[in-house]
C-alpha cells in the first residue's frame, strides 16, 4: 500500500520555466490538498479538491493552477516560477468522514 | 477565520525527561484540533486528534494532549521523551463541520531535539 506518493522528489528549476507536481493516492479518499512549508511558517495551503471534479483556492493560490485528474491524482503546476516559490510541497489525501489527512513524502522545489 | 501559535520554535530535552509543546488557538467557531509529526525529510504523520468528548486524548507513541477551551490551548506532553522522538511537531485547527471540513491551519511548528 502506497498511500500518497508525489514525483518528482526534488527539483531545480530556473526562474520564469514552468513545471507540474504530480501526486497520486491508492486510499480511494474523496479530498486531496497542497501545501507549501517554508521555514518558520509551518504548512500554508494553497489548493484543495473536496471531491473528484471540483477545486477551489486556500490561503496561498497565487502563481498556482491545479487539475484534479481523475479521483486519484491531483497536480499542482506552477506556470513561471520566482524564487518566492522555492519550498517544499506536501501533498495530502482525506477520506469521507475521517479527519486524518494522508502526506505524501514532498517535493523539494529550488527556483534560482 | 482560524489561527495557531505554536509557542516555542524550539524545545532542547534530555532523554526520558518529560516534554511539553504549548499550542494556542484563536477561533470564533468551534474547531477540530490536531498535532502532526514530521520525522527528517519525511512528510506528515497524525499523532492525535480532538474532535469533541473527552478533553485529555491519547496519541501513538505515548504523546497526549488535553484541551482547554477556557485557555484556547491544546499542548502536547509526553512524561519520557526518546531519542526517536526528535522530530518537528505541528499544532492544526480545522473550523468544525460546513465547508471548511478538512481544511487544516496549522501552527510554525516546534522543533524536539532530544539529547542522551
Amino acid at each position: 500500500n502506497a498511500g500518497v506518493t508525489q514525483t518528482p522528489k526534488f527539483q531545480v528549476l530556473k526562474t520564469g520555466q514552468s513545471m507540474t507536481l504530480q501526486c497520486a493516492q491508492d486510499m480511494n479518499h474523496n479530498s486531496m490538498y497542497w501545501y507549501r512549508q517554508d521555514p518558520g511558517m509551518g504548512l500554508r495551503l494553497i489548493y484543495y479538491s473536496a471531491s473528484e471534479g471540483t477545486t477551489d483556492k486556500g490561503e496561498v493560490p497565487n502563481g498556482y493552477n491545479v487539475s484534479r485528474l481523475n479521483k486519484r491524482e491531483f497536480s499542482l503546476r506552477l506556470e513561471s516560477a520566482a524564487p518566492s516559490q522555492t519550498s517544499v510541497y506536501f501533498c495530502a489525501s482525506l477520506g469521507i468522514g475521517s479527519y486524518e489527512q494522508y502526506f505524501g513524502p514532498g517535493t523539494r522545489l529550488t527556483v534560482t | 477565520a482560524q489561527s495557531v501559535t505554536q509557542l516555542d520554535s524550539q524545545v532542547p530535552v534530555f532523554e526520558e525527561a518529560p516534554v511539553e509543546l504549548r499550542c494556542n488557538y484563536s477561533s470564533s467557531v468551534s474547531v477540530y484540533l490536531f498535532w502532526y509529526v514530521q520525522y527528517p525529510n519525511q512528510g506528515l504523520q497524525l499523532l492525535l486528534k480532538y474532535l469533541s468528548g473527552s478533553t485529555l486524548v491519547k496519541g501513538i507513541n505515548g504523546f497526549e494532549a488535553e484541551f482547554n477551551k477556557s485557555q484556547t490551548s491544546f499542548h502536547l506532553r509526553k512524561p519520557s521523551v526518546h531519542i526517536s522522538d526528535t522530530a518537528e511537531y505541528f499544532c492544526a485547527v480545522n473550523r468544525a463541520g460546513g465547508t471548511s471540513y478538512g481544511k487544516l491551519t496549522f501552527g510554525q511548528g516546534t522543533i524536539l531535539t532530544v539529547h542522551p
